[in-house]
C-alpha cells in the first residue's frame, strides 16, 4: 500500500462549492504539507503542519483552509471554489530525521467550472 | 527572496543521448540542493540531493554537483532511457523546517 494516500483522484465541482481534499499517511511523520502545481510554475506550497497543533500559512493560502485531525490526516478545504484553483494538488510529509526529503502523494486532479 | 530557475521544456531526446537540464539559484545563506522526478500520473519522488557546496549527489545513473560560484545545481545523465521520459524539478531548502522552494519543472521525453 501506499504510505501517502490522497482522496479523492480526481474532481469536477461548481464554482462556489465547497470541497474538501483528504491526505493520509502511514509513514509516522509529524510533518506534513499541502501543494498546488500548475504548469510553467512548478509546485507551491499552500499550508503546513508541523504537528496537529502548529499549522502555517504557506506561500498561497488564500482561499483555502486545513485541518490537521490527526497526526496521519491532513485535509484541504476549499470554502468556496473558484475557476482559478483548478490544479494538481500534492500532499506531502516528512518526518524529523530527514525534515529535507519530501514524500508526496499520488495527487488530486480538481477541476473547477 | 529564494528562487531556483530551470530551463524551459520539453527536452526531446533519443535514447543513449546525453540529458543537461540546467538549474540555477538565488538564496540567502547556504541552502541544501535537490532534485525531483515526477512520472506521468505520479507524485513526486526525490531523485537526488546536495546539502553544501562541491557536493555531488546521484543515483539512477542521473548526478548533479552543487556549484556555489555559480549558483547552479544542474543534472546530468550520460546515456538517457525512454523510462526518464518524467518532469524533472529542481528545489531548494534554506528553512530548517523542511519548505522547499520548486522551480517551474523540466518535461523531458525520451524516444526510442
Amino acid at each position: 500500500d501506499a504510505d501517502v494516500t490522497q482522496t479523492p483522484r480526481n474532481r469536477i465541482t461548481k464554482t462556489g462549492k465547497r470541497i474538501m481534499l483528504e491526505c493520509s499517511q502511514t509513514k509516522g511523520h509529524d510533518r506534513m504539507y499541502w501543494y498546488r502545481q500548475d504548469p510553467g510554475l512548478g509546485l507551491r506550497l499552500i499550508y503546513y503542519s508541523f504537528d496537529v497543533k502548529d499549522i502555517n500559512k504557506g506561500e498561497i493560502s488564500d482561499g483555502y483552509s486545513v485541518s490537521r485531525q490527526a497526526q496521519a490526516k491532513f485535509s484541504l478545504s476549499l470554502e468556496s471554489a473558484i475557476p482559478n484553483q483548478t490544479a494538481l494538488y500534492f500532499c506531502a510529509t516528512s518526518g524529523p530525521g530527514a525534515p529535507n526529503e519530501q514524500y508526496f502523494g499520488p495527487g488530486t486532479r480538481l477541476t473547477v467550472t | 527572496g529564494d528562487s531556483v530557475t530551470q530551463m524551459e521544456g520539453p527536452v526531446t531526446l533519443s535514447e543513449e543521448a546525453f540529458l543537461t537540464i540546467n538549474c540555477t539559484y538565488t538564496a540567502t545563506g547556504y541552502p541544501s540542493l535537490f532534485w525531483y522526478v515526477q512520472y506521468p500520473g505520479e507524485g513526486l519522488q526525490l531523485l537526488l540531493k546536495a546539502t553544501k557546496a562541491d557536493d555531488k549527489g546521484s543515483n539512477k545513473g542521473f548526478e548533479a554537483t552543487y556549484r556555489k560560484e555559480t549558483t547552479s545545481f544542474h543534472l546530468e545523465k550520460g546515456s538517457v532511457q525512454v523510462s526518464d521520459s518524467a518532469v524533472y524539478f529542481c528545489a531548494l531548502l534554506t528553512d530548517s523546517w523542511g519548505k522547499l522552494q520548486f522551480g517551474a519543472g523540466t518535461q523531458v521525453v525520451v524516444t526510442p
